[in-house]
């Protein structure tokens, strides 16, 4: 069965310095993997997404995320954070069935 | 395009009462999701359809929760008799094709407060 796991419920970084958002999963296949960031009263908007090209997936907004297979994750990351970067973001996992992490929600600190 | 268009933004409604959804995918999708996200249980699928079919609607809570597609650009999520457990923002998203690689866009939700 699949999964995914969102290792921080909540990631407070200042104004400027990097970003790391945790996303572990578990599948049975070669899935297809997303990040999406939902910000205030806003729907959610897909920032990248990840499906068996290239493992290193750049996004919008300057976001990028490596998928390891050997460690079953996709990370996000970001090198330089922005006061627009705070939302919640979630990550998607999509072979069978989509199932969608429970959020990290990226405080950024000025 | 306008992407996933939803309506109402916001809806309060009193307990027992029926509360309609309604959701305009993007032109040439043909899959469509609902989604139901609360604070404590966060992002639930609750039903999606593929070219108007419903697919999978094992994440529908109870008998009460009803949804159709009746053409390629409308789809309701019905709800009735409504209780105030059923409060949350309500998602629908549509793809180019499910779980296929695409990526989902999403609506901007419709926020339901049964009182």
């Amino acid at each position: 069965a699949q999964s995914v796991t969102q290792l921080d419920s909540h990631v407070s970084v200042s104004e400027g310095t990097p970003v790391l958002l945790r996303c572990n999963y578990s599948s049975s296949y070669s899935p297809s993997l997303f990040w999406y960031v939902q910000h205030p009263n806003k729907g959610l908007q897909l920032l990248l997404k990840y499906t068996s090209a290239a493992t290193l997936v750049k996004g919008i907004n300057g976001f990028e995320a490596e998928f390891k297979k050997s460690e079953t994750s996709f990370h996000l990351t970001k090198p330089s954070a922005h006061m627009s970067d705070a939302a919640e973001y979630f990550c998607v996992v999509s072979d069978d069935k989509i199932i969608f992490g429970k959020g990290t929600r990226l405080h950024i600190l000025p | 395009d306008a992407g996933v268009i939803q309506s109402p933004r916001h809806e309060v409604t009193e307990m027992g009462q029926e509360v309609t959804l309604r959701c305009k995918p993007i032109s040439g999708h043909n899959s469509l999701f609902w989604y139901r996200q609360t604070m404590m249980r966060g992002l639930e699928l609750l039903i999606y359809f593929n070219n108007n079919v419903p697919i999978d609607d094992s994440g529908m809570p109870e008998d009460r929760f009803s949804a159709k597609m009746p053409n390629a650009s409308f789809s309701t999520l019905k709800i009735q008799p409504s209780e105030p457990r059923d409060s949350a923002v309500y998602f629908c998203a549509s793809s180019f094709a499910y779980g296929e690689h695409y990526g989902y866009t999403f609506g901007s939700g419709t926020r339901l407060t049964v009182v």
